[in-house]
């Protein structure tokens, strides 16, 4: 019944590592997107996929690589793991990309980078 | 650029109300919205409001919108125990699909 899931809830790596984290959305809805929240609990947007499609990539480090096989799903690829890549994911989905009407988030993935 | 911003902090005793200001930047805000985030969890969306509006209420709920001086608010009626977390408040722009949130509010509610 999950609206939005992500997976793993946890995820404890060292620096240099590559790992992902999946996402998943059952509402039926085109537009998904990527956050971050630091340690300070800022959020702030990193990714928004549309139909399959990127449209809004922020000032993220090209180590950062989303993938969307289809548009119940949006993956974030993370090469060459860094301290400062600590932090929680957050994977949100809307049905309108244009006014970001009501978004579903996801419970969260906490990376640790040690 | 757009810009959100919160207080850090509000405490208040059980039954008493909650509100929850927040200001932004961006005169273009089609949307704006309340988030809610208990501890380990993920954001839950409480409650938005157009930009054409200046009030909103859901149950124990009431938004209020100033668009001249872009001032937000979250009046929290009769707050609860279970009304304690962090509050965040988001825009949405005209032509922009992604939310651009504030710090957060952390909300106490004591016996």
């Amino acid at each position: 019944d999950t609206a939005v899931s992500q997976t793993p809830k946890y995820l404890v790596t060292q620096m240099g590592n590559d790992k992902s984290i999946k996402c998943e959305q059952n509402l039926g809805h085109d537009t998904m997107y990527w956050y971050k929240q630091d340690s300070k609990k800022f959020l702030k947007i990193m990714f928004s996929y549309n139909n399959k499609e990127l449209i809004i990539n922020e000032t993220v480090p090209n180590r950062f690589s989303p993938k969307s096989p289809d548009k119940a799903h949006l993956n974030l690829h993370i090469n060459s793991l860094e301290l400062g890549d600590s932090a929680v994911y957050f994977c949100a989905s809307s049905q309108d990309g244009v006014s970001g009407y009501e978004q579903y988030f996801g419970p969260g993935t906490r990376l640790t980078v040690t | 650029g757009e810009d959100v911003e919160q207080s850090l902090f509000l405490s208040v005793r059980e039954g008493d109300s909650s509100v929850i200001n927040c200001t932004y930047t961006d005169s273009s805000s089609t949307y704006l919205y309340w988030y809610k985030q208990e501890p380990g969890a993920g954001l839950q969306l409480l409650t938005y409001i157009f930009s054409n509006m200046d009030m909103k209420q859901d149950q124990r709920l009431t938004v209020l919108l100033n668009k001249k001086d872009k001032h937000l608010s979250l009046r929290i009626a009769d707050t609860q125990t279970g009304d304690s977390a962090i509050y965040f408040c988001a825009e949405i722009y005209s032509g922009y699909s992604t939310l651009t949130f504030g710090k957060g509010t952390m909300l106490l509610v004591s016996p």
